[in-house]
């Protein structure tokens, strides 16, 4: 069975200050780890996601993860805050012969204060 | 190229009609997925489909809750004498093939409301 749990349903930075959004999966086997971010009244798009190899991961928008998996984490993360980065961000695991099917955290608001 | 396509957009219906949300995928996509987000929740995987296969349903609704993929035409989720739970927003994702660590594309959604 496979789980993900994004610590912190609501975040608030400061625009120019570091932004990390947490996350802690569970899974039986190797996990394929994902952040999406969802845009008020809009579909999920895909920032980054670890499959194998390096467990530094950057993605779009400036956006970067690790890969821990003695801490069973994927935390987000991005140097400095755009006020444009506003917007849920959610965690999301799959296995292996699992396809596209994935188990999502409750999801992370980020709000980002001028 | 056209992204996952869903409609409609908005859906209102009342307490014991039915509900049919479509789905098409990207384009060269042949793989399928449905997802339920409730108010305030995250996304609960629904049900995922190859063209003319259900591949896993284990998220679906025991009852009311239908999904199909056909050889033409678009996915479509039923969901059978509404009740006001099933308002939520429902995402349809694309993926070319099944493999592992594939990522999916996800639609805009379809809002459901039941009043």
């Amino acid at each position: 069975a496979q789980s993900v749990t994004q610590l912190g349903s609501h975040v608030s930075v400061s625009e120019g200050a570091l932004v990390l959004l947490r996350c802690n999966y569970s899974s039986s086997v190797p996990p394929y780890l994902f952040w999406y971010v969802q845009y008020p009244n809009q579909g999920l798009q895909l920032l980054l996601k670890y499959t194998t190899g390096a467990t530094l991961v950057k993605g779009i928008n400036g956006f970067e993860a690790e890969f821990k998996k003695s801490e069973t984490s994927f935390h987000l993360t991005k140097p400095s805050a755009h006020m444009s980065d506003a917007a849920e961000y959610f965690c999301a695991v799959s296995g292996y012969n699992q396809g596209g099917k994935l188990i999502f955290g409750q999801g992370t608001e980020l709000s980002v204060k001028p | 190229n056209a992204g996952v396509m869903q409609n409609p957009r908005h859906l209102v219906r009342r307490r014991g009609q039915e509900a049919r949300l479509r789905c098409s995928p990207m384009k060269g996509h042949s793989h399928v997925y449905w997802y339920r987000q409730l108010p305030e929740e995250g996304l609960k995987f629904m049900v995922y489909l190859q063209k003319e296969n259900i591949i896993d349903e284990s998220g679906m609704p025991k009852e009311r809750f239908s999904a199909e993929f056909p050889k033409e035409g678009p996915s479509i989720l039923r969901i059978q004498q509404v009740v006001r739970g099933d308002s939520a927003a429902y995402f349809c994702a694309s993926s070319p093939s099944g493999t592992n660590g594939n990522t999916i594309y996800f639609g805009e959604g379809s809002w459901l409301t039941v009043v």
